[in-house]
């Protein structure tokens, strides 16, 4: 049962524009929510994260939304830059972290 | 640089031979855990330790067994890999449990014959 879901395996982004990175989770005890980015051949790394207390967090060209209701958050980054080509995984944590199955960005030049 | 260091980056090992898979970390964190990643899925957690406290998944092979010596090591063992263990397996650390950042290692890639 995949408690968080990334719908979309691969999105194509020019560069410049704006990438939207969704995730919904089934899970209405998940507190905080994290995106991880990953290059081939290396670790996750940690890129951005929220509290379910709040609906926004900023850094800078990233921002992640959160909408509870919906169950729903989403990762924007702008501009996109060739990069940010990576797989983008989100996670949610209870009393562990559960990831999704990640979207694979890429940013055309 | 502070880190976490996984050994090796890949591993072949032969159908029920034994293997073991070796993460280190510098960041002094108390947490330890390994990830089971297979192909276009996600990272799944195995198990961690909190300090010296193992904390075992539900769901977690009785094949998968796991050693933390001291903080800066956890090793994982697989006693009789099968061909569905072929995947990569990923180390991470925190400082505390709960929301505390992640911080993973580059992973194992484990290919069994």
């Amino acid at each position: 049962d995949q408690q968080v879901k990334q719908n979309s395996p691969s999105l194509s982004v020019q560069e410049g524009r704006i990438s939207i990175l969704n995730c919904d989770y089934t899970n209405s005890m998940f507190d905080y929510f994290l995106w991880y980015k990953k290059y081939p051949a290396e670790g996750p790394t940690f890129l951005i994260s929220i509290s379910s207390i709040k609906d926004k967090n900023e850094d800078g060209r990233f921002t992640v939304f959160l909408n509870k209701s919906a169950k729903h958050l989403s990762l924007h980054i702008v501009p996109s830059q060739p990069g940010d080509s990576a797989v983008y995984f989100c996670a949610a944590i209870d009393e562990k972290l559960t990831f999704g199955t990640g979207t694979r960005l890429t940013i055309i030049p | 640089d502070a880190m976490v260091i996984q050994n090796p980056r890949y591993q072949v090992t032969q159908f029920g031979k034994p293997v073991t898979l070796s993460c280190s970390q510098t960041l002094n964190h108390n947490v330890m855990y390994w990830y089971q990643q297979k192909s276009s899925q996600a990272p799944k957690l195995l198990f961690h330790y909190y300090d010296k406290d193992f904390n075992n998944e539900a769901d977690t092979p009785d094949n998968f067994q796991s050693r933390r010596p001291n903080t800066s090591f956890c090793f994982l063992d697989i006693r009789s890999p099968g061909l569905g263990d072929a995947a990569m397996y990923l180390c991470a650390t925190s400082r505390a449990a709960g929301t505390d950042t992640q911080y993973f290692g580059p992973g194992t890639r484990l290919t069994v014959l």
